[in-house]
Protein backbone atom coordinates (compact mmCIF):
# COMPACT_ATOMS: atom_id res chain seq x y z
CA UNK A 1 0.00 0.00 0.00
CA UNK A 2 1.00 3.87 -0.26
CA UNK A 3 3.51 4.83 2.36
CA UNK A 4 4.28 8.55 3.17
CA UNK A 5 7.64 8.45 4.99
CA UNK A 6 8.38 12.70 6.73
CA UNK A 7 11.65 13.23 8.04
CA UNK A 8 12.70 14.45 10.74
CA UNK A 9 10.89 12.83 13.18
CA UNK A 10 11.46 15.86 15.74
CA UNK A 11 13.65 19.57 15.21
CA UNK A 12 14.61 21.87 17.79
CA UNK A 13 15.63 25.06 16.23
CA UNK A 14 16.62 28.82 18.16
CA UNK A 15 14.17 31.29 17.32
CA UNK A 16 14.86 32.94 14.32
CA UNK A 17 16.47 30.10 12.63
CA UNK A 18 15.16 28.42 9.22
CA UNK A 19 13.20 24.82 9.84
CA UNK A 20 12.12 22.52 6.83
CA UNK A 21 10.59 18.82 6.85
CA UNK A 22 10.20 16.84 3.89
CA UNK A 23 7.76 14.28 2.73
CA UNK A 24 8.31 11.09 0.49
CA UNK A 25 5.77 9.06 -1.26
CA UNK A 26 5.90 5.49 -2.25
CA UNK A 27 4.02 6.05 -4.92
CA UNK A 28 3.24 9.09 -7.19
CA UNK A 29 0.58 11.27 -5.97
CA UNK A 30 -2.33 13.15 -7.12
CA UNK A 31 -2.03 15.94 -4.46
CA UNK A 32 -0.37 16.60 -1.39
CA UNK A 33 -1.75 18.48 2.09
CA UNK A 34 0.11 19.77 4.46
CA UNK A 35 -1.49 20.55 8.02
CA UNK A 36 0.00 21.54 11.60
CA UNK A 37 -1.36 20.28 14.90
CA UNK A 38 -0.83 22.78 17.90
CA UNK A 39 0.20 20.59 21.21
CA UNK A 40 -2.92 19.84 22.63
CA UNK A 41 -5.08 20.32 19.43
CA UNK A 42 -5.96 18.46 16.08
CA UNK A 43 -4.61 18.83 13.10
CA UNK A 44 -5.58 22.29 11.25
CA UNK A 45 -5.65 22.00 7.58
CA UNK A 46 -2.42 24.50 5.74
CA UNK A 47 -2.75 24.29 2.04
CA UNK A 48 -2.81 21.82 -0.29
CA UNK A 49 -0.49 21.61 -3.74
CA UNK A 50 -1.66 19.36 -6.73
CA UNK A 51 0.70 20.19 -10.11
CA UNK A 52 4.33 19.06 -10.45
CA UNK A 53 6.67 21.34 -9.33
CA UNK A 54 4.18 23.60 -7.52
CA UNK A 55 5.15 25.98 -4.95
CA UNK A 56 2.91 28.12 -2.80
CA UNK A 57 3.50 30.47 -0.34
CA UNK A 58 2.04 31.41 3.18
CA UNK A 59 3.64 34.34 4.52
CA UNK A 60 7.50 32.62 6.00
CA UNK A 61 6.15 28.99 5.09
CA UNK A 62 7.03 27.88 1.66
CA UNK A 63 5.89 24.50 0.55
CA UNK A 64 7.00 22.30 -2.62
CA UNK A 65 5.85 19.90 -4.93
CA UNK A 66 8.46 17.75 -6.64
CA UNK A 67 8.57 17.69 -10.12
CA UNK A 68 7.90 13.44 -9.77
CA UNK A 69 5.06 14.42 -7.44
CA UNK A 70 6.62 11.94 -5.16
CA UNK A 71 7.59 14.44 -2.68
CA UNK A 72 7.09 17.41 -0.81
CA UNK A 73 8.43 19.81 1.64
CA UNK A 74 7.74 22.62 3.76
CA UNK A 75 10.11 25.52 4.89
CA UNK A 76 9.89 27.76 7.30
CA UNK A 77 12.05 31.06 7.53
CA UNK A 78 12.96 32.56 10.59
CA UNK A 79 11.05 30.52 12.97
CA UNK A 80 8.76 31.48 16.05
CA UNK A 81 7.61 30.55 19.08
CA UNK A 82 4.20 30.69 17.40
CA UNK A 83 5.50 28.09 14.74
CA UNK A 84 5.65 25.46 17.62
CA UNK A 85 3.66 21.99 16.54
CA UNK A 86 3.51 19.13 14.52
CA UNK A 87 3.63 19.58 10.79
CA UNK A 88 2.17 16.60 8.62
CA UNK A 89 2.04 15.79 4.67
CA UNK A 90 -0.88 13.80 3.53
CA UNK A 91 -0.90 12.46 0.14
CA UNK A 92 -3.87 11.29 -1.88
CA UNK A 93 -3.61 8.73 -4.80
CA UNK A 94 -7.36 9.11 -6.34
CA UNK A 95 -8.65 7.02 -3.72
CA UNK A 96 -11.28 7.60 -0.60
CA UNK A 97 -8.37 8.58 2.00
CA UNK A 98 -5.69 10.87 2.37
CA UNK A 99 -2.07 9.00 3.67
CA UNK A 100 -0.47 10.85 6.52
CA UNK A 101 2.97 10.99 7.06
CA UNK A 102 4.08 10.46 11.06
CA UNK A 103 4.69 14.10 11.23
CA UNK A 104 7.72 16.66 12.42
CA UNK A 105 7.26 18.18 15.73
CA UNK A 106 9.04 21.22 15.90
CA UNK A 107 10.19 23.14 18.89
CA UNK A 108 10.89 26.39 18.92
CA UNK A 109 13.84 28.05 21.49
CA UNK A 110 12.82 31.16 22.30
CA UNK B 1 -13.26 28.13 15.73
CA UNK B 2 -13.51 24.32 14.78
CA UNK B 3 -17.19 23.64 12.74
CA UNK B 4 -16.25 20.44 14.00
CA UNK B 5 -17.34 18.93 17.58
CA UNK B 6 -16.64 15.95 19.79
CA UNK B 7 -18.16 14.46 22.46
CA UNK B 8 -16.63 13.42 25.06
CA UNK B 9 -13.29 14.74 25.11
CA UNK B 10 -11.65 13.00 27.93
CA UNK B 11 -13.06 8.90 28.35
CA UNK B 12 -11.20 6.56 30.52
CA UNK B 13 -13.02 3.20 30.62
CA UNK B 14 -12.31 -0.28 31.42
CA UNK B 15 -12.09 -3.17 29.15
CA UNK B 16 -15.48 -4.69 29.67
CA UNK B 17 -17.56 -1.49 29.19
CA UNK B 18 -18.97 0.06 26.38
CA UNK B 19 -18.93 3.45 25.60
CA UNK B 20 -19.90 5.29 22.61
CA UNK B 21 -17.77 8.88 20.60
CA UNK B 22 -19.80 11.07 19.06
CA UNK B 23 -18.80 13.71 16.62
CA UNK B 24 -20.94 16.63 14.68
CA UNK B 25 -19.90 18.82 11.84
CA UNK B 26 -21.51 22.35 11.04
CA UNK B 27 -19.97 22.59 8.21
CA UNK B 28 -22.74 21.22 5.21
CA UNK B 29 -20.15 18.43 4.58
CA UNK B 30 -20.72 15.16 2.82
CA UNK B 31 -17.90 13.16 4.43
CA UNK B 32 -16.90 12.24 7.67
CA UNK B 33 -13.94 10.22 9.38
CA UNK B 34 -12.71 8.22 11.80
CA UNK B 35 -8.74 8.27 12.39
CA UNK B 36 -6.87 7.06 15.18
CA UNK B 37 -3.86 8.67 16.71
CA UNK B 38 -1.25 7.13 18.86
CA UNK B 39 1.87 8.38 19.91
CA UNK B 40 4.69 7.82 17.06
CA UNK B 41 2.41 6.34 14.87
CA UNK B 42 0.78 8.30 11.68
CA UNK B 43 -2.81 9.07 11.55
CA UNK B 44 -5.05 5.75 10.91
CA UNK B 45 -7.83 5.89 8.98
CA UNK B 46 -10.17 4.24 10.93
CA UNK B 47 -13.30 4.67 9.08
CA UNK B 48 -15.10 6.82 5.87
CA UNK B 49 -18.66 7.85 5.25
CA UNK B 50 -20.09 9.38 1.99
CA UNK B 51 -23.56 10.55 2.43
CA UNK B 52 -23.91 8.01 5.60
CA UNK B 53 -22.89 5.01 3.63
CA UNK B 54 -19.74 3.71 4.54
CA UNK B 55 -17.41 3.44 1.99
CA UNK B 56 -14.20 2.51 3.40
CA UNK B 57 -12.88 0.12 6.48
CA UNK B 58 -9.39 -0.07 7.24
CA UNK B 59 -9.15 -3.51 8.79
CA UNK B 60 -10.55 -2.33 12.27
CA UNK B 61 -10.90 -4.91 14.90
CA UNK B 62 -14.99 -5.65 15.24
CA UNK B 63 -14.62 -3.92 18.79
CA UNK B 64 -14.94 -0.67 17.22
CA UNK B 65 -18.60 -0.15 15.29
CA UNK B 66 -19.67 2.98 13.55
CA UNK B 67 -22.13 4.53 12.73
CA UNK B 68 -23.44 7.26 10.59
CA UNK B 69 -27.36 8.17 10.94
CA UNK B 70 -27.09 11.18 9.07
CA UNK B 71 -24.40 13.56 6.90
CA UNK B 72 -23.88 15.32 9.95
CA UNK B 73 -23.45 12.89 12.75
CA UNK B 74 -21.31 10.33 13.40
CA UNK B 75 -20.70 7.63 16.10
CA UNK B 76 -18.04 5.36 17.10
CA UNK B 77 -19.71 2.47 19.84
CA UNK B 78 -16.55 0.64 21.75
CA UNK B 79 -17.18 -2.45 23.51
CA UNK B 80 -14.75 -4.61 25.10
CA UNK B 81 -11.65 -2.80 24.00
CA UNK B 82 -7.65 -3.51 24.65
CA UNK B 83 -5.25 -0.95 26.64
CA UNK B 84 -3.67 -0.68 23.30
CA UNK B 85 -6.56 1.17 21.99
CA UNK B 86 -5.77 4.04 24.28
CA UNK B 87 -5.37 7.13 21.65
CA UNK B 88 -6.91 10.06 20.32
CA UNK B 89 -9.87 9.33 18.58
CA UNK B 90 -10.24 12.24 15.96
CA UNK B 91 -13.00 12.99 13.66
CA UNK B 92 -13.04 14.48 10.96
CA UNK B 93 -15.50 16.07 7.48
CA UNK B 94 -14.79 17.19 3.88
CA UNK B 95 -17.44 18.41 1.30
CA UNK B 96 -16.94 15.21 -0.39
CA UNK B 97 -14.67 12.02 -0.41
CA UNK B 98 -11.91 12.09 -2.28
CA UNK B 99 -7.88 12.56 -1.07
CA UNK B 100 -8.23 15.65 -2.66
CA UNK B 101 -10.54 17.46 -0.48
CA UNK B 102 -9.43 19.54 2.63
CA UNK B 103 -10.40 17.39 6.09
CA UNK B 104 -11.82 19.61 9.03
CA UNK B 105 -10.81 17.92 11.98
CA UNK B 106 -12.67 18.26 15.09
CA UNK B 107 -11.05 18.45 18.53
CA UNK B 108 -10.78 14.76 19.50
CA UNK B 109 -11.54 12.25 22.20
CA UNK B 110 -8.15 11.07 24.81
CA UNK B 111 -9.39 7.65 25.22
CA UNK B 112 -7.81 5.46 27.71
CA UNK B 113 -8.29 1.76 28.43
CA UNK B 114 -7.56 0.44 31.68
Amino acid sequence: GQQVMQIPQYQHVQEGEDFTTYCNSSTTLSNIQWYKQRPGGHPVFLIQLVKSGEVKKQKRLTFQFGEAKKNSSLHITATQTTDVGTYFCAGGAGSYQLTFGKGTKLSVIP
Amino acid sequence: ETGVTQTPRHLVMGMTNKKSLKCEQHLGHNAMYWYKQSAKKPLELMFVYSLEERVENNSVPSRFSPECPNSSHLFLHLHTLQPEDSALYLCASSPAVGGHNEQFFGPGTRLTVL
